[in-house]
This record gives structure tokens, sequence and C-alpha cells, in this order.
């Protein structure tokens, strides 16, 4: 079974300051997508970045990359140079496949405040 | 653009009540997903469907179904709604493709009283 770990209910970053956001996943699947969320107060659920298993490059878009770590199971979110508008709550999520077959599983959230 | 929408965006039902919560999509996507998300415990998947009139359930099926006649639709039924329904309830679609993310829907957020 699937499981997504984030052991930071809650984070707080200085503005123009980097951030990082944990992730662990578990999976015994070799071919899998790993995915990053933002969830503003207004609800919505906004895509920010993927990661494929066989992707040997961390992903990266815009201020986002994704620090890939395929022996340690973990999948973190780097925000660079924070900005208020960044605060939110964060999911991560895995996907059992990289061809949209199949659900995502979430991890619990971390809410990251970003302070002026 | 890409769009999922959800009917409604806040409904307050009573107890017992069947309840409704629709979503459609534009996206032409097979894959469709009802998922529940209440604090500290992120989003759990109630049901997802592959294809027309193909359901599967997640991890908390409990109390609800579904049904998918057409491919944009996929419909959430609390076949009779309790206060533990309670809870932000959020649509998405999904499709194959290089990078296949899922899309969501602004969410439904549903009281129980």
């Amino acid at each position: 079974a699937q499981k997504i770990t984030q052991t930071q209910p809650g984070m707080f970053v200085q503005e123009k300051e980097a951030v990082t956001l944990d992730c662990t996943y578990d999976t015994s699947d070799q071919s899998y997508g790993l995915f990053w969320y933002k969830q503003p107060s207004s609800g919505e659920m906004i895509f920010l970045i993927y990661q494929g298993s066989y992707d040997e490059q961390n992903a990266t878009e815009g201020r986002y990359s994704l620090n890939f770590q395929k022996a340690r199971k973990s999948a973190n979110l780097v925000i660079s140079a924070s900005q208020l508008g960044d605060s939110a709550m964060y999911f991560c999520a895995m996907s059992p496949d990289q061809t949209g077959a199949n659900n995502l599983f979430f991890g619990t959230g971390t809410r990251l405040t970003v302070i002026p | 653009d890409v769009k999922v929408t959800q009917s409604s965006r806040y409904l307050v039902k009573r107890t017992g009540e069947k309840v409704f919560l629709e979503c459609v999509q534009d996206m032409d996507h097979e894959n469709m997903f009802w998922y529940r998300q209440d604090p500290g415990l992120g989003l759990r998947l109630i049901y997802f469907s592959y294809d027309v009139k193909m359901k599967e359930k997640g991890d908390i099926p409990e109390g609800y179904s579904v049904s998918r006649e057409k491919k944009e639709r996929f419909s959430l039924i609390l076949e009779s709604a309790s206060t533990n329904q309670t809870s932000m309830y959020l649509c998405a679609s999904r499709y194959r493709g290089r990078i296949p993310e899922a899309f969501f829907g602004q969410g439904t957020r549903l009281t129980v009283v």
C-alpha cells in the first residue's frame, strides 16, 4: 500500500527566504509519480510540480523545485524567495503509475505561513 | 482552459436527507475521483471511476455511493446524510499524459445539521 507522510503540520518562513517542506513516501512500485499541490484559503487545489520515479533530474517550475531522493524515498518541496502569496496549505501526493490511470494518495499537508 | 466544476460551493443539509454532489469536467478525462478533506487528515479517497458506469471504492466509501452515466459527469451521493459527513468534498479528474496531474474542482463545503 502507498503512504505519504508530511511531518510538519505548520511552518513559518520570512518573506524572500527559501523554505523546504518535507515529504516521505512508501511504495513497493518501481514506477510512480510524485506531486505537490497548493491549497490557498479559497480552497482550490493548485498543481505545482511533478516528479516521475524514473526522472534522474530534480523537477523545477519557477520558484518551486522538488528535491527527489529515491533511496531515501523523499520528495521535499523547496520554495525559493518566499512571497506573501505563498501562505497556504501544501500537499504532497503520490500515484502508483506515471500514466494517470490511478488514484493519487495524499499526505496530511503542511500549512506554510510567510511572515513579512 | 481546463475545467472541473462542482455544482455547489456550500451546502447545508439535514440529517437523514439524501444529498447529491455533482461534478462535471470538460477535458474528456477517463478518470474521475471524489475526495473528502478534513483538518489533519489530508485528502481521503471516497470513490473513483475509470470509465462510464465503472467505479471503484476508495479508502472511505461507507455511507456514500457514486454514479457515472456520462463521461464528463461524476456524482457523489450521500444516501442518508449524517453529521459525521460534514466536510469539504473535492472532485478531481485525471488524464493520461506526460505529466498526469489531477485537476480539481473548487470544492463543496457540506454541513449536515
